[in-house]
């Protein structure tokens, strides 16, 4: 199976800070990249599907960016919903998660 | 509206079997494949499997190959995943969840409201 690796594992940040998110992948997946928000006790939310198309709803804070194996998240300005856990998802053969990124606040 | 309705929380001791069920409504059930994922307490996201309601092929991870089984009712739109040989370890809401859409490789934008299986003896 697929290897994604996500950094870093927790990040503590302000409102309004600009925040990256690191997936990589164990080898190539094209552009079969998504990105999840999740909050305590719900369900994982899609944010970024095809490694940079914005879910429909999604805030334009949020963007994705990559191909082949190296991939981003990237919050463009903090907003307090934005505290979660985001987790990055090949779909290129089979499924596989990364293991996730905790954002706190500062 | 699309929505996936999953059954209640369940109980089993180890080495049983367990079967949750995903009721899909809101779309024609046999356009868009459906996903398992599981979540241990505390612990990430877990990719189970992916079923095509429309023939039933299924494809599962390697983790759950032999352990896992999913099916469909297309008569009562439902999806089933049934996990045997259970252990402490497979403690975890289990979730259902498409792309609404037919494109399935692009995520999972509709979500159960998650079942919680809990092993213990």
């Amino acid at each position: 199976d697929i290897q994604m690796t996500q950094s870093p594992s927790s990040l503590s940040a302000s409102v309004g800070d600009r925040v990256t998110i690191t997936c990589r992948a164990s080898q190539s997946i094209s552009s079969y990249l998504n990105w999840y928000q999740q909050k305590p006790g719900k369900a994982p939310k899609l944010l970024i599907y095809a490694a940079s198309s914005l879910q429909s709803g999604v805030p334009s804070r949020f963007s994705g960016s990559g191909s082949g194996t190296d991939f981003t998240l990237t919050i463009s300005s903090l907003q307090p919903e934005d505290f979660a856990t985001y987790y990055c998802q090949q779909s290129y053969t089979r499924n596989t998660f990364g293991q996730g990124t905790k954002l706190e606040i500062k | 509206q699309v929505q996936l309705v999953q059954s209640g929380a369940e109980v089993k001791k180890p080495g049983a079997s367990v079967k949750v069920s995903c009721k899909a409504s809101g779309y024609t059930f046999t356009s868009y494949y459906m996903h398992w994922v599981r979540q241990a307490p505390g612990q990430g996201l877990e990719w189970m499997g992916i079923i095509n309601p429309s023939g039933g092929s299924t494809s599962y991870a390697q983790k759950f190959q032999g352990r896992v089984t999913m099916t469909r009712d297309t008569s009562t739109s439902t999806v089933y995943m049934e996990l045997s040989s259970l252990r402490s370890e497979d403690t975890a809401v289990y979730y259902c969840a498409i792309k609404d859409s037919p494109y399935y490789y692009y995520g999972m934008d509709v979500w159960g409201q998650g079942t919680t299986v809990t092993v213990s003896s």
